[in-house]
């Protein structure tokens, strides 16, 4: 199994205030992925970063998926309360399939 | 709505109660996963089924015994847990050869 780390473990923001979370490895993945769980719910799909260098930007979330394809970031500009949830990061091995899951960010957006 | 669901949402039974847990999936994938969820810790994969076929069972304890009858469902069938098994159990499906995942709402469970 291949370790995710994320930062922080906890966050939380008035809204309008920006935040960035991180995933971090030591190990190489083909692809990474961003959900996103609320209470409740299961985890569902933001984004797919595959490129090292790779930018993606879905409304104000900006993804960065890093050059040596370790690490990631998500960064929220003028957090809503609506943005409030956990937020996991995943790697995806080509040689199995399999994701490898970090133990995420809980994010609280206060009104 | 992902496509997958789960049934029970929330399930409370005691150590030598014998339950399952149901998954069905609508969206035509050949891969299905058992996970389990609990607090502060990152998802861990139970079980995996490609094409009706368990490729994985990762080194999950003998009281969990999982069951795929077809690519649309899959079954967690649970037998003398304990008090740490309580946790939210998450089911997953994909195409095959795909990383992309889709969860359904997950079962919470609680072991007295």
């Amino acid at each position: 199994t291949q370790l995710l780390e994320q930062s922080p473990q906890f966050l939380s923001i008035q809204e309008g205030e920006n935040l960035t979370v991180y995933c971090n490895s030591s190990s190489v993945f083909s692809s990474l992925q961003w959900y996103r769980q609320e209470p409740g719910e299961g985890p569902v799909l933001l984004v797919t970063v595959v490129t090292g260098g790779e930018v993606k930007k879905l409304k104000r979330l900006t993804f960065q998926f890093g050059d040596a394809r370790k690490d990631s970031s998500l960064h929220i500009t003028a957090a809503q309360p609506g943005d409030t949830g956990l937020y996991l990061c995943a790697g995806d091995n080509k040689d199995d399939y399999k994701l490898s899951f970090g133990a995420g960010t809980t994010v609280t957006v206060r009104a | 709505e992902t496509g997958v669901t789960q049934t029970p949402r929330h399930l409370v039974m005691g150590m030598t109660n014998k339950k399952s847990l149901k998954c069905e999936q609508h969206l035509g994938h050949n891969a299905m996963y058992w996970y389990k969820q609990s607090a502060k810790k990152p998802l861990e994969l139970m079980f995996v089924y490609n094409f009706k076929e368990q490729t994985e069972n990762n080194s999950v304890p003998s009281r969990f015994s999982p069951e795929c009858p077809n690519s649309s469902h899959l079954f967690l069938h649970l037998h003398t847990l304990q008090p740490e098994d309580s946790a939210l159990y998450l089911c997953a499906s994909s195409p095959a050869g795909e990383e992309t995942q889709y969860f359904g709402p997950g079962t919470r469970l609680l072991v007295l």
